[in-house]
């Protein structure tokens, strides 16, 4: 059973950057048939796609948040990461690592979930 | 920044039939670009309640069917539980969103 989990600090100063990692269990990373991505949900409001990574390093990103993303991926450890600069109250949200298969299109898993407040 | 329109909230008594809409445009659904659903219980991810349409993920009860035409989608969920009330989410692609997704804003069901 496939798992992702996501990892990293809950609080982030605002104009610091925000880091998180998904460490993938269960399955490979290095797939052909999946982009491995990340979700934001502000809180009490809806789903928003960051940007996702194929497992050979191409990244494709929100265009409304392009400037400030950069994704990457390490496979020898099943692991991708999110770095989302210059952070305001507005990147405050649950974000969420998934797995959205590449033909298909889909979100078929998704991590529990890590609240990231941006708060001096 | 959804580009999927859905009605903020639905509701529906135990036993009842809802349906929740989506609508797009011709760059996502009107596209020919399949539309999958979630549903999200409170205080937990999303999870994938329908994909390409109208097929349901092994685990989840016939009750739950989806349709697309056109610039839009439904969800219809029959025989109506308690433990349906959750937030349902529609998603698609978008051409300018390569690797991603486009998701509407969520419809809060609320189970009378």
């Amino acid at each position: 059973q496939l798992q992702l989990q996501e990892s990293g600090p809950g609080l982030v100063k605002p104009s610091e950057t925000l880091s998180l990692t998904c460490t993938v269990s269960g399955d490979s990373i290095s797939s052909s048939s999946y982009y491995w991505g990340w979700i934001r949900q502000p809180p009490g409001k809806g789903l928003e796609w960051i940007g996702s990574i194929y497992y050979s390093g191409s990244t494709y990103y929100n265009p409304s948040l392009k400037s400030r993303v950069t994704i990457s991926v390490d496979t020898s450890k099943d692991q991708f990461s999110l770095k989302l600069s210059s952070v305001t109250a507005a990147d405050t949200a649950m974000y969420y690592c998934s797995r959205r298969r590449k033909t298909t299109r889909y979100f078929d898993y998704w991590g529990q979930g890590t609240l990231v407040t941006v708060s001096s | 920044q959804s580009v999927l329109t859905q009605s903020p909230s639905v509701s529906g008594a135990p036993g009842q039939r809802v349906t929740i809409s989506c609508t797009g445009s011709s760059s996502n659904i009107g596209a020919g670009y399949d539309v999958h659903w979630y549903q999200q219980l409170p205080g937990t991810a999303p999870k994938l309640l329908i994909y390409g349409n109208s097929n349901r993920p092994s685990g989840v009860p016939d009750r739950f069917s989806g349709s697309k035409s056109g610039t839009s989608a439904s969800l219809a969920i029959t025989g109506l539980q308690a433990e349906d009330e959750a937030d349902y989410y529609c998603q698609s692609y978008d051409s300018s969103l390569t690797g991603g997704g486009v998701f509407g804003r969520g419809t809060k069901l609320t189970v009378l």
